[in-house]
Order: C-alpha cells, then sequence, then structure tokens
C-alpha cells in the first residue's frame, strides 16, 4: 500500500526558532498533500491544502507567513513553522491524496520552549 | 459546507462488550465518510469508509458501520470490545475520496476488563 513519510516524529525548540516538518509520498505520486493540526484531546482542523507546483491554499485563520507550506515535487511537502511559539506546539499530520485515497503520515508532536 | 458531530467525546466499555460509536454528519453534497483511529502520538488508521453503494460498510479489526442517509449518521460498532481497541476514534466526512477531510470532535474508547 501507499506509504507517507513524515519527519521528524518529534521535536522540541526553542521560542523564536523555525522548525521544518518533511512529509514524503515514498511509492507513489501526490499532486495534493494536506497539512492538519491536533491540540491535545482536540480534533484534527485541517491547516492547508498543499499543491505541486503552485502556493499552497490555507484555511480561514491561519497565518501563512507562520506556517510556510512548500510543495517542490510530487513526493515532498514540509511545513516550516516560522519564529515558533510556546502556543505553537501541538501534533501536526500531513496526508498525502492518490487513487482517490487519503494517506496519513505518523505526524510530528512539536514542542516549544 | 461540511461538518461532523461524534456524540460522546468518551466511551467506556467492558472487554467482550458491544462497541457503539456514535457519527451524524452534515454535507451539502453526496457524502464520503469515513472512520479513523488513533493510537497515542501516532498518526491516523483508516478503519472504514463509505463512498458509494452498500450501506454497511466492513472495516479492519471487527469494526464496521452503517450509512444511513435520513438520519444522516454514520455510527461505528464492533460486537465485542478487546483491549486493544482502546484508542482515540475519528469520524470524518469529506466531498471525495481524496479531498481534504473534515474531522468529527473525536471519541476516546477505554475498554475495562
Amino acid at each position: 500500500g501507499a506509504v507517507v513519510s513524515q519527519h521528524p516524529s518529534r521535536v522540541i525548540c526553542k521560542s523564536g526558532t523555525s522548525v521544518k516538518i518533511e512529509c514524503r509520498s515514498l511509492d507513489f505520486q501526490a499532486t495534493t498533500m494536506f497539512w492538519y493540526r491536533q491540540f491535545p484531546k482536540k480534533s484534527l482542523m485541517l491547516m492547508a491544502t498543499s499543491n505541486e507546483g503552485s502556493k499552497a491554499t490555507y484555511e480561514q485563520g491561519v497565518e501563512k507567513d507562520k506556517f510556510l507550506i512548500n510543495h517542490a515535487s510530487l513526493t515532498l511537502s514540509t511545513l516550516t513553522v516560522t519564529s515558533a511559539h510556546p502556543e505553537d506546539s501541538s501534533f501536526y499530520i500531513c496526508s498525502a491524496s492518490y487513487d482517490e485515497k487519503l494517506f496519513f503520515g505518523s505526524g510530528t508532536q512539536l514542542s516549544v520552549l | 459546507a461540511q461538518s461532523v458531530t461524534q456524540l460522546g467525546s468518551h466511551v467506556s466499555v467492558s472487554e467482550g462488550a458491544l462497541v457503539l460509536l456514535r457519527c451524524n454528519y452534515s454535507s451539502s453534497v453526496p457524502p464520503y465518510l469515513f472512520w479513523y483511529v488513533q493510537y497515542p502520538n501516532q498518526g491516523l488508521q483508516l478503519l472504514l469508509k463509505y463512498t458509494t453503494g452498500a450501506t454497511l460498510v466492513k472495516g479492519i479489526n471487527g469494526f464496521e458501520a452503517e450509512f444511513k442517509k435520513s438520519e444522516t449518521s454514520f455510527h461505528l460498532t464492533k460486537p465485542s470490545a478487546h483491549m486493544s481497541d482502546a484508542a482515540e476514534y475519528f469520524c470524518a466526512v469529506s466531498a471525495s475520496g481524496a479531498q481534504k477531510l473534515v474531522f468529527g470532535q473525536g471519541t476516546r474508547l477505554t475498554i475495562n476488563p
């Protein structure tokens, strides 16, 4: 089956630094990837839709300058949390679209100190 | 617009008992419906999905769900709970199999020995 690899699985950083999270489709090409954020004991909220070769589409209320998304190839999308603050601490999950199905990465737990 | 409501943020059942997790949806287009399971600090695993056709959908680990259009429901059931079923369960809706998902709030399932 299709596999989506997400790295790192866990990252701890200092406030004010930037963190990059990678989402790779290992055995298929994904023209569309999605980034979700999950607060503790909460549901997953879609942050943005990432399309290869074009700008990401952000959901209402998501700061595009803070959460930079790059989908430079058909197998890689990256989410960069810029100037991270403690309130950005969360679980981030990506998913990739292929063959009318969605495949999820294993998630990244971001902790900002 | 689409939305999902999961009734009960926490469900507790005894091992061997019936599991019933409730999900109601709202969709302006014919919905694609999903149930996902999430174990602590992990990504999402698809349990089952409804697209078209048969309204009773069987998934992995003995779970099944029935799409009831008249009730706008997609409840998840399992005849006999196992300790390994303890996890967070999310119901989700989309307009297709590969588009962005709208998730419910999640239901934490606890299994009592």
